[in-house]
């Protein structure tokens, strides 16, 4: 079946305006996760949830960010009054359940954020 | 926290084998796990060990696991250039959470 998406591939927004990414996971997949790529560094995890609920998001960097996924499939990051510094690529990731078993996050192509 | 590292870049020739280093600071990993991204691609895992395995072999893949140093490393042999990409280390947060804390990528250079 299809992969995890992610819209869009690519925005450009202007200082102070809020944004919406949206995450399209791997259907029947349970858990699904947010990270933020700066250029030249790996992912660096900002929040995951099981079904609707988010478990976990101490990776959030401040309260512009958050994140929903209101029916446990498509999941919305929203940034508002965008800074510069938030300019990276958001990657999202799903997996089939969450636990100790090893856990594969199937990663989307990422959406590209250029805050100007 | 947690804190991953690896070497930024490798430079190999085709047919040569390729080891990609990686050290890791988290001494209750469960899982470590090595995925591979290409140019205008998501992340794509290749293979991951579990804690209390030394070595685990996928065909041209070996990961080594020395848990005691706490460094993983990645042998591909036969290196071809499809395989030039940037290859992440990440270690599985802790054993109820399920976040990924990645290193910072080595990129893989394979030259014909």
């Amino acid at each position: 079946g299809a992969g995890v998406s992610q819209s869009p591939r690519y925005k450009v927004t202007k200082r102070g305006q809020d944004v919406a990414l949206r995450c399209d996971p791997i259907s029947g997949h349970v858990s699904l996760y947010w990270y933020r790529q700066a250029l030249g560094q790996g992912p660096e995890f900002l929040t995951y949830f099981n079904y609707e609920a988010q478990q976990d998001k101490s990776g959030l960097p401040n309260d512009r960010f958050s994140a929903e996924r209101p029916e446990g499939s498509i999941s919305t990051l929203t940034i508002q009054r965008t800074e510069q510094r938030d300019s990276a690529m958001y990657r999202c990731a799903s997996s089939l359940e969450y636990g100790t078993n090893y856990n594969e996050q199937f990663f989307g192509p990422g959406t590209r954020l250029t805050v100007l | 926290g947690e804190d991953v590292e690896q070497s930024l870049f490798l430079s190999v020739r085709e047919g040569d084998s390729s080891v990609i280093n990686c050290t890791y600071t988290d001494s209750s990993s469960t899982y470590l796990y090595w995925y591979k991204q290409e140019p205008g691609a998501g992340l794509q895992l290749l293979t991951y060990i579990f804690s209390n395995m030394d070595m685990k072999q996928d065909q041209r893949l070996t990961v080594l696991l020395n848990k005691k140093d706490k460094h993983l490393s990645l042998r591909i042999a036969d290196t071809q250039t499809g395989d030039s990409a940037i290859y992440f280390c990440a270690d599985r947060a802790n054993q109820a959470g399920t976040a990924l804390i990645f290193g910072k990528g080595t990129t893989l250079s394979v030259s014909s």
